[in-house]
């Protein structure tokens, strides 16, 4: 069965304190492992999708890198904009999607 | 805008009480699916549907149905509405099921008394 596992729950940083988030995964037949963000009271908003181990995908303060196992979000130098529950998805084979329970990530000034 | 819309967005109703929640998008996505969103669970899905008139079974569809007679409307249906469907609820499309990222609605907040 598939499964996807972040830790941590919660995270607290202070502004410029650079941290990373994991999300380790098993899965028959990876299709894509995804990252989103989430704000309090809204959707799930795309950040990246990664699809081979290796690969590493950027935006702005954000890093994503994959291996076989697992994936980390980096986040490098956080500002308090960056404040959000932040949830890894990852597709099988067959096109099924399974999130994670997602770390909420706090940044104070 | 390239969006997916939910109606209604907060909804408190009674045990019972058949309910429709609808679920649009303009971006001509093929595939779409909703979820429910419970605190310490994720996201977990309830039906999806790969394209008009194709649906199946998510990891919790018990309560629930779903119909896609168009491609850009999934509405989602609790004929009898109970407590424990008291939850977040969002809908997604995406071009293709897996592999492409999924646009999500903005939720809609559903209480069961």
């Amino acid at each position: 069965e598939d499964q996807v596992t972040q830790s941590p729950e919660a995270l607290r940083l202070q502004e410029g304190e650079s941290s990373s988030l994991n999300c380790s995964y098993t899965v028959s037949g990876l299709r894509g492992l995804f990252w989103y963000r989430q704000d309090p009271g809204k959707g799930p908003e795309f950040l990246f999708t990664l699809y081979s181990a290796g690969e590493e995908k950027e935006k702005e303060r954000l890093k994503a890198t994959l291996t076989k196992k697992e994936s980390f979000l980096h986040i490098t130098a956080p500002k308090p904009e960056d404040s959000a529950t932040y949830l890894c998805a990852v597709a099988d084979s067959w096109g099924k999607l399974q999130f994670g329970a997602g770390t909420q990530v706090v940044v104070t000034p | 805008e390239a969006q997916v819309t939910q109606n209604p967005r907060y909804l408190i109703t009674v045990t019972g009480k058949k309910l429709t929640v609808t679920c649009s998008q303009n971006m001509n996505h093929e595939y779409m699916s909703w979820y429910r969103q419970d605190p310490g669970l994720g996201l977990r899905q309830i039906y999806y549907s790969m394209n008009v008139e194709v649906t199946d079974k998510g990891d919790v569809p018990e309560g629930y149905k779903v119909s896609r007679k168009e491609k850009r409307n999934f509405p989602l249906i609790l004929e009898s509405p109970s407590p424990n469907q008291t939850s977040l609820y969002f809908c997604a499309s995406s071009s293709r099921a897996g592999g492409s990222e999924q646009f999500f609605g903005p939720g809609t907040r559903l209480t069961v008394l």
